[in-house]
């Protein structure tokens, strides 16, 4: 198992688009969480599974996002009608009780 | 208001110089990470501090947690160039999994 993987790593859309991004988390892993980074900023939590189910949303994660992870494995984040502000890098991380693992993230520029 | 403080937040130091960066809050958490992370990476683990006062080494980067667990720091001695990158403090609150970050020290170590 080479870690935790985001595809695509970059995407560039156009405003009002739909974009999905996926995250396969390490294999063992039961928790997986979304972050969203942009510029000057460190990490800010989206959302967190424990298998299937979606425990913690944010209140960032407007009625534009949706996270699913259908079957405890792999994740995908869909926001919907992209909007300016929703450039940054999203990041994926899994763990399975202490150290949580990130992905590379998927780097998205809305214009 | 930020949970957690990190100053400062730019540093650019030459080869061989020592750096000290800092964490702060006004909370007391049960436990601490740092993270490092590089232009393009998702965050990588460096240590998790949990007892008051705590210092742990990690080749040339020391953490101490402050007695209170209300701060940390982290050193690093002969720096290289290899250190560069934006160093993230994060804890996690109140039974939540979820982690809150800093806004990171952006360190750079030029040859």
């Amino acid at each position: 198992d080479t870690g935790v993987s985001q595809d695509p790593r970059h995407k560039i859309t156009k405003r009002g688009q739909n974009v999905t991004f996926r995250c396969d988390p390490i294999s063992e892993h039961n928790r997986l969480y979304w972050y969203r980074q942009t510029l000057g900023q460190g990490p800010e939590f989206l959302t967190y599974f424990q298998n299937e189910a979606q425990l913690e949303k944010s209140r960032l994660l407007s009625d534009r996002f949706s996270a699913e992870r259908p079957k405890g494995s792999f994740s995908t984040l869909e926001i919907q009608r992209t909007e300016q502000g929703d450039s940054a890098m999203y990041l994926c991380a899994s763990s399975s009780y202490s150290e949580a693992f990130f992905g590379q993230g998927t780097r998205l520029t809305v214009v | 208001t930020q949970l957690l403080e990190q100053s400062p937040q730019f540093l650019s130091i030459q080869e061989g110089e020592n750096l000290t960066v800092y964490c702060n809050s006004s909370s007391v958490f049960s436990s601490l990470q740092w993270y490092r992370q590089e232009p393009g990476e998702g965050p990588v683990l460096l240590v998790t501090v949990v007892t008051g006062g705590e210092v742990k080494k990690l080749k040339r980067l020391t953490f101490q947690f402050g007695d209170a667990r209300k701060d940390s720091s982290l050193h690093i001695t002969a720096a290289q160039p290899g250190d560069t990158g934006l160093y993230l403090c994060a804890v996690t609150q109140g039974g939540s999994e979820k982690l809150v970050f800093g806004k990171g020290t952006k360190l750079t170590v030029n040859p």
